[in-house]
């Protein structure tokens, strides 16, 4: 059974920095593409960014481009999200969302989700 | 960006009835398109994908139809675990995005 738990989530001060993980299981992690996903409080959902399988490939939305990056190591089945100049609109629940199987590539479209973590920028 | 807009953004309906929500893309984006099924406090769920595709263990009552700009999602007949919000998702190009999202009331 696949399985995604987010954790690194919290409150933190604008400017300021945060690493979210996701540990996956249930399924071969190198051969799939993972993203990340975000949900303002009480608003719809934006992709935030996306890598391959073999982690040669990411992309990003123009909102978080230039602050986060997204990683992943496979010998530990965990994505991760470095987030940094971090600003009240980052605020939000991240999702880390398993792409739909497209060997490896980035498909696009996520079949399985985490549930989630808060993070709160405030001061 | 590609927009995706969502129509409506609230329906009130009944068990039984049958509803159609739609979701219009600024650009073509072919049959690249997900539907997803939220429910509140949990993550969203896939139900179709390249426009009409269902996910495997989604009940037939739902289907999608549509290509290029103009897609729907209809549940043939409503019950009472359907009432969540709804999002569109295109996957035609980077960045993705998403419908602002149509939210499924009980009437």
């Amino acid at each position: 059974e696949v399985h995604l738990l987010e954790s690194g989530g919290g409150l933190v001060q604008p400017g300021g920095s945060l690493r979210l993980s996701c540990a996956a299981s249930g399924f071969t992690f190198s051969s799939y593409a993972m993203s990340w996903v975000r949900q303002a409080p009480g608003k719809g959902l934006e992709w935030v960014s996306s890598i391959s399988g073999s982690g040669d490939n990411t992309y990003y939305a123009d909102s978080v481009k230039g602050r986060f990056t997204i990683s992943s190591d496979t010998s530990k089945s965990t994505l991760y999200l470095e987030m940094n100049t971090l600003s009240v609109d980052d605020t939000a629940v991240y999702y880390c969302a398993k792409d739909y199987p497209f060997g490896g590539v980035i498909s696009g479209y996520f079949d399985y989700w985490g549930q989630g973590t808060l993070v709160t920028v405030s001061s | 960006d590609i927009q995706m807009t969502q129509s409506p953004s609230t329906l009130s309906a009944s068990i039984g009835d049958r509803v159609t929500i739609t979701c219009r893309a600024s650009q073509s984006i072919s049959s690249r398109l997900a539907w997803y099924q939220q429910k509140p406090g949990k993550a969203p769920n896939l139900l179709i994908y390249k426009a009409s595709t269902l996910e495997d263990g989604v009940p037939s009552r739902f289907s999608g139809s549509g290509s290029g700009t103009e897609f729907t999602l209809t549940v043939s007949s409503l019950q009472p675990d359907d009432f969540a919000t709804y999002y569109c998702q295109q996957y035609y190009t980077y960045s993705y995005t998403f419908g602002q999202g149509t939210k499924l009331e009980i009437k």
